[in-house]
């Protein structure tokens, strides 16, 4: 089975500029989950989408939003970016409808820089 | 959420050197697992052991969910092992939490 794949894979963008980030689960996986990594607050979560549904909201403001497809593969978006937002994004994929009780499977990372 | 505290931060080791790396976590849980990051970025699974023990080649893991800790051991070190590693876990939400890694540099 193919992996976790997230596109671009490096992304520079200035402050202001709206971003979309793309993410394609391992194939029959249904949930997909988006994470923050920067070297001051480490890996946070934003969101998970199970079919379509987004299910859960981590603590970003609203400039930070996802959508899921039929297909399973998600976007995330984030408007009027700010030097702040500068990350690593990661993309993961599980099979089961309960996320917490699955394994995770990780992509590649959008690492991106807002100048 | 569910606090989850890795040590050490940081560590140095000589090639073929033993390692533990421990994690504790807050909360009871039923899912954890352990993830190596490498310099690209990547993280990359290494176990799924909400309890238990389990090994792989020069890898294992021990959790003791009733106490609330897990530990990573890594025998016969190498400079490949080098990187960041995660200890993360989930409870009955849909939300996984992350500890924040142990830094593995492995010296020829």
């Amino acid at each position: 089975k193919a992996g976790v794949t997230q596109t671009p894979r490096y992304l520079i963008k200035t402050r202001g500029q709206q971003v979309t980030l793309s993410c394609s689960p391992i194939s029959g996986h249904r949930s997909v989950s988006w994470y923050q990594q920067t070297p001051g607050q480490g890996l946070q979560f934003l969101f998970e989408y199970f079919s379509e549904t987004q299910r859960n909201k981590g603590n970003f403001p609203g400039r930070f939003s996802g959508r899921q497809f039929s297909n399973s593969r998600s976007e995330m978006n984030v408007s009027t970016l700010e030097l702040g937002d500068s990350a690593l994004y990661l993309c993961a994929s599980s099979s089961r409808l309960t996320l917490s009780t699955d394994t995770q499977y990780f992509g590649p990372g959008t690492r991106l820089t807002v100048l | 959420g569910i606090q989850v505290e890795q040590s050490p931060p940081d560590l140095i080791l000589q090639e073929g050197a033993n390692s533990t790396l421990r994690c504790n976590f807050s909360d009871s849980v039923n899912n954890l697992q352990w993830f190596h990051q490498n310099p690209w970025g990547q993280l990359i699974n290494l176990f799924y052991i909400p309890s238990g023990t389990k090994q792989n080649g020069r890898l294992s893991a021990t959790t003791v969910a009733t106490e609330r800790y897990s530990l990573l051991y890594i025998s016969s070190s190498q400079t490949t092992d080098s990187g960041v590693y995660f200890c993360a876990v989930g409870n009955t939400g849909n939300q996984f939490y992350f500890g924040t890694g142990t830094s593995l540099t492995v010296i020829p």
